[in-house]
C-alpha cells in the first residue's frame, strides 16, 4: 500500500516561520501536492512539485527531494488565519487519484 | 466560477436506511473523483470518472455504495442500507484534464452520520 506520514499537530507564532514534513513510501511517484483546510472547509490547493527543489509561492514553499521521499511546507510570516490542517497528498504513476497523509493540524498563537 | 459544490452539508440517518448524496463539480471538468474521511483517519479514495464513465471504482468499500454520473455533469453517491462504519465526511473533487499539474479542486463535504 501506499504510505504517507506527516506531524499530527504543530503549534507556532504568529510572525514566525513553520515547516511541515510529510514523508512518503509509494508505488511510483508522479507529483505531491499541499492543501489547506480550515474546519469544515474544502480542501483548498496551495502547491504542487513533481521534480526536486523548491517552489515559492509568496508566504508559502513547498521542496520536494524524491530520491528521499520527503516534502516539507514551509509558512513565513505566519498569521492567525493560517490556523488550519495543511494535507499532503501523493499521486503515483499510473492513477489519477491522490493518496493523502492525515494532515496536519497547525495551531498559530499570539 | 463557481467551486465545486457538495449536498447535504450533513446527513444524519440511522442503521439501514439509504442516503444519497450530489457533487456538482466546476463547470467543464471531465473528471470528478469521490473521497471518504473516516475519523482519525486519512482522506481516502473512492472512484473516479470521467465524464460519465467509472474510470477507476477500486477505492469503493463493497457493493452497498453506488455512484452514478448520469449525463457527465453531476453526480450521486448512494449508500443502501447504511451502516455505522459508513459515517464520516464525504468529499468530491474535479478536475479539467488528467495532465501532470492538474489540480483537484475539493467541495467542503458532506459529513454523514449513521446511527
Amino acid at each position: 500500500g501506499q504510505n504517507i506520514d506527516q506531524p499530527t499537530e504543530m503549534t507556532a507564532t504568529e510572525g514566525a516561520i513553520v515547516q511541515i514534513n510529510c514523508t512518503y513510501q509509494t508505488s511510483g511517484f508522479n507529483g505531491l501536492f499541499w492543501y489547506q483546510q480550515h474546519a469544515g472547509e474544502a480542501p483548498t490547493f496551495l502547491s504542487y512539485n513533481v521534480l526536486d527543489g523548491l517552489e515559492e509561492k509568496g508566504r508559502f514553499s513547498s521542496f520536494l527531494s524524491r530520491s528521499k521521499g520527503y516534502s516539507y511546507l514551509l509558512l513565513k510570516e505566519l498569521q492567525m488565519k493560517d490556523s488550519a490542517s495543511y494535507l499532503c497528498a501523493v499521486r503515483v504513476t499510473g492513477a489519477n487519484n491522490l493518496f493523502f497523509g492525515t494532515g496536519t493540524r497547525l495551531t498559530v498563537i499570539p | 466560477e463557481a467551486g465545486v459544490t457538495q449536498f447535504p452539508s450533513h446527513s444524519v440517518i440511522e442503521k439501514g436506511q439509504t442516503v444519497t448524496l450530489r457533487c456538482d463539480p466546476i463547470s467543464g471538468h471531465d473528471n470528478l473523483y469521490w473521497y471518504r474521511r473516516v475519523m482519525g483517519k486519512e482522506i481516502k479514495f473512492l472512484l473516479h470518472f470521467v465524464k460519465e464513465s467509472k474510470q477507476d471504482e477500486s477505492g469503493m468499500p463493497n457493493n452497498r455504495f453506488l455512484a452514478e454520473r448520469t449525463g457527465g455533469t453531476y453526480s450521486t453517491l448512494k449508500v443502501q442500507p447504511a451502516e455505522l462504519e459508513d459515517s464520516g465526511v464525504y468529499f468530491c473533487a474535479s478536475t479539467q484534464g488528467l495532465g501532470g499539474t492538474d489540480t483537484q479542486y475539493f467541495g467542503p463535504g458532506t459529513r454523514l452520520t449513521v446511527l
